[in-house]
């Protein structure tokens, strides 16, 4: 059984700070996925990872896939109120049956 | 236009009653599926259909039935609605069931209360 771990749970922060949320897990992943909820709104997808060490930059959002596979990061830089909401990682594995698991979120909350 | 929609928005209803849930994309995807949000933001995937036919049932109560009229449509049906059913319920579709770069669009998602 694959365990997956997001951390922090929670993240309040000042706009204009940095931050940097994980994904671990002890399995290989295929691929990983990002997406960003914000309140009473579904899921939207953020990126997808797919190579070991692959970087990928989306604006001020930068993700890393770690060299494993088993994990990953999302490093936020000078943070705004609209980055606001739950952070979620996705990561499919091989013989996954078509499913996507997500991890439980870090839900940040940027105050102006 | 919206891709993914879902109704009602919010449903609020007694315990022991039968309700559903409607979902439609408007994106020419052949896969819909049924995820629940708990209280604590935990998104847990329920059921997936593509072109129709089920591929992932989850570990689900039989009170849950969901249903494809149509690649467009997936609805689901809850039976003897229970106090511990209130989460909120998000459909997803996407272009192909599985594959690296599956991505998933989401509806805005139904608030289920169960008094």
């Amino acid at each position: 059984t694959q365990l997956l771990e997001q951390s922090p749970q929670f993240l309040s922060i000042q706009e204009g700070e940095n931050l940097t949320v994980y994904c671990n897990s002890s399995s290989v992943f295929s691929s990983l996925q990002w997406y960003r909820q914000e309140p009473g709104e579904g899921p939207v997808l953020l990126v997808t990872v797919v190579t070991g060490g692959e970087v990928k930059k989306l604006k001020r959002l930068t993700f890393q896939f770690g060299d494993a596979r088993k994990d990953s990061s999302l490093h936020i830089t000078a943070a705004q109120p609209g980055d606001t909401g739950l952070y979620l990682c996705a990561p499919h594995t091989r013989g996954s049956n078509y499913k996507l698991t997500f991890g439980k979120g870090t839900l940040l909350t940027v105050n102006p | 236009d919206t891709a993914v929609s879902q109704t009602p928005k919010y449903l609020v209803t007694q315990m022991g009653n039968d309700k559903s849930i409607k979902c439609e994309q408007n994106l020419g995807h052949d896969t819909m599926y049924w995820y629940k949000q708990d209280s604590k933001k935990f998104l847990k995937i329920m059921f997936s259909y593509n072109n129709k036919e089920l591929i992932i049932n989850e570990t689900v109560p039989n009170r849950f039935s969901p249903k494809s009229p149509d690649k467009a449509h997936l609805n689901l049906h809850i039976n003897s609605l229970e106090l511990g059913d209130s989460a909120v319920y998000f459909c997803a579709s996407s272009q192909v069931p599985g594959g690296l770069y599956n991505e998933q669009f989401f509806g805005p998602g139904t608030r289920l209360t169960v008094l």
